[in-house]
Parts: C-alpha cells; structure tokens; sequence
C-alpha cells in the first residue's frame, strides 16, 4: 500500500492567495484527520471525516479554512485568503474504521505564506 | 475537553542508555494512548499503544506503563541507539461513539542520542 499521499509536499505562496491541500487517504479507510503542525502550538486537530461527512470541525481556526471529502478517496483543505500566521507542516492521516484506533499520517504539506 | 501535557520537551542520553518519557492526561474517561515517532521531514508514526484495561505492553525495546490512578502514562526505550533520535508525541482518545472519538496530542519530546 502506499500510504497516505498528501500534496504538494512544500508550498510557498503570498498573504492573501488561495491555497489548497491535497490528501489521499489509504484505501479501505473510512476515517480521515487534518492536522496543522506549528512549534508553537504542536500537534493540533482541525477536523475529521467519517465516511466523508465531517464529524468534528471545531478545530477549524477560522472562516477562512474549509475542508472537503467529496469520496472516500480524496479531501482537501483550502485556506482563503491566506495569513503569514497559517504557515505551519499540515498532515492528513486515515484510520480503518470506527472499531480500529490507529490513524495513519501522510507525510505533511509544509506551507509559507510570505 | 482533553489536555495532554509531554514533560520535559527536550531529552538527551547517551547511546546505550534508557529514555523515558512520560505523558499527563486530564481526563479519566480516556481509555487509549498511542505513542508517536517522528523523524525529520516525515509525518508521526504509531509506534506502540496501550488501552486502560492493561498497565504495561513491551514491544522490543520500548514499552509503554499507564497510571490511571494518576493519570499520567510513559514511553520506556531501553539501549537506546541513534536511530532513536526523533520527535516522540503521546497522545489520548477522548471517549466518543466510536467512530466519533478523536486524538489529543501532546506538544512532543525531542529526543537526542549521542553515538
């Protein structure tokens, strides 16, 4: 298997540009996580899908974030517009099922917002 | 909701020495504890996990103790080497239905083996 497949791997775009994260989870996983990684603030859940409907997105800093899981196959996290302050490494990760408990990281987005 | 707390956020040894690392937890209803790897330009790693119906798993040369009493649970590595060098991050599953539950991370561990 190959994982859990995020892209691009490194963006760098300017303050106020469109952003968009790409995540394909493994195959067969029904649960998909975005991250947001930050030395400030560590580790941080922004939301989670089940069977591609959002379960949790009170992690979401703001209006400007939104998250998509059209099929089971793929999601993506848009950031418009975007802030210096939301440069970070953003990581997608998938788990099996609801009776299984570890989740599966892809290797992360690093975004700068110059 | 939850709040997990890694002590301390750096730790250096000595290649051949053991490494603990310990986690607190603030809520009791908690019931599962994974521990992350992390090596540089890569995403964390599950690399052992225990549930609160058990104290202690081995695996190899890590080990994970839970404290339920005290709530707080602890990575043991012993004749650390190297390759050990990484970024550890705990982490507790809030109780949800199932489906519903989700992680809380800690900040993360540096830790650092010296040849």
């Amino acid at each position: 298997d190959a994982g859990v497949i995020q892209s691009p791997r490194h963006e760098v775009t300017e303050m106020g540009q469109e952003v968009t994260l790409r995540c394909k989870p493994i195959s067969g996983h029904n649960s998909l996580f975005w991250y947001r990684q930050t030395m400030m603030r560590g580790l941080e859940l922004l939301i989670y899908f089940n069977n591609n409907v959002p379960i949790d997105d009170s992690g979401m800093p703001e209006d400007r974030f939104s998250a998509k899981m059209p099929n089971a196959s793929f999601s993506t996290l848009k950031i418009q517009p975007s802030e210096p302050r939301d440069s970070a490494v953003y990581f997608c990760a998938s788990r099996s099922g609801a009776r299984t408990d570890t989740q599966y990281f892809g290797p992360g987005t690093r975004l700068t917002v110059l | 909701g939850e709040n997990v707390e890694q002590h301390p956020s750096t730790l250096s040894v000595q290649e051949g020495d053991s490494a603990v690392i310990k986690c607190t937890y603030s809520d009791s209803a908690s019931n599962y504890f994974p521990w992350y790897k992390q090596e540089l330009g890569k995403g964390p790693q599950l690399i052992i996990d225990i549930r609160s119906n058990v104290g202690e798993k081995k695996d190899q040369r890590i080990a994970v103790t839970l404290n339920k009493t005290a709530k707080h649970f602890s990575l043991h590595i012993t004749e650390t080497q190297p390759e050990d060098s990484a970024v550890y991050f705990c982490a507790a599953r809030e109780v949800g239905s199932g489906a519903n539950s989700k992680l809380t991370f800690g900040k993360g561990i540096t830790l650092s083996v010296r040849p």
